[in-house]
């Protein structure tokens, strides 16, 4: 099946900090999502990017789904952006599969 | 619009006690799913409905039954739980738009399984 690798799997920033996410999948994909896990655990859509780019307030996501990679772009870090960032491409219809994730923490 | 709601929140089990999670949206939604996720890792795919009416298994369908009750509800069921089954269950729902393939999923806020 298809693969789905998050990089970094850690990652630790002071606020104020700017970060890149990164998500490659090994084969061509439907869709693509990223969410954001927060601490208490509850899945937040961010972004539902099959290509191109779009930018929500302080996070941005880029796809280039012909080379098979996705980025999160987070700038200006708060400690509210502390959780587990997720990718998820969707390989067949409807059948969403997801990376292991990127931890973030953003210390005061 | 509560989007995807999942109860119980938090449930612990003896081994070999059975016990149905429920899932609801009020979104109108045709597609459900229910996913597991297990410390350090990302989410899998147990069992997906399509449509009301029919149910498909996942990437992890073992000890595991669905029941798509109507278009708003879909049950997940241990028959006979084991401890391997002890993980956070997420309900999702998408409303796959074949004129621009768009199937955003959306999640409950989960249930925390324990089994003892």
């Amino acid at each position: 099946g298809i693969q789905v690798e998050q990089s970094p799997p850690d990652l630790i920033l002071q606020e104020g900090a700017n970060s890149t996410l990164r998500c490659n999948f090994s084969d061509s994909v439907n869709n693509l999502q990223w969410f954001h896990q927060n601490p208490w655990g509850q899945l937040i859509n961010l972004f539902y990017i099959p290509s191109g780019t779009k930018q929500n307030g302080r996070l941005s996501a880029t796809t280039v789904a012909t080379e098979r990679y996705s980025l999160l772009y987070i700038s200006s870090s708060q400690t509210t952006d502390s959780g587990v960032y997720f990718c998820a491409v969707e390989q067949g219809f409807q059948k969403l599969v997801f990376g292991t994730g990127t931890r973030l923490l953003v210390s005061p | 619009n509560a989007g995807v709601t999942q109860t119980p929140k938090f449930q612990v089990l003896k081994t070999g006690q059975s016990m149905t999670l429920q899932c609801a949206q009020d979104m109108n939604h045709n597609s459900m799913y229910w996913y597991r996720q297990d410390p350090g890792m990302g989410l899998r795919l147990i069992y997906y409905s399509a449509s009301e009416g029919t149910t498909d298994k996942g990437e992890v369908p073992n000890g595991y039954n669905v029941s798509r009750l109507n278009k708003r509800e879909f049950s997940l069921r241990l028959e006979s739980a084991a401890p391997s089954q002890t993980s956070v269950y997420f309900c999702a729902s998408s409303e796959p738009d074949r004129t621009i393939m768009n199937t955003e999923a959306f999640f409950g806020q989960g249930t925390r399984l324990t089994v003892v």
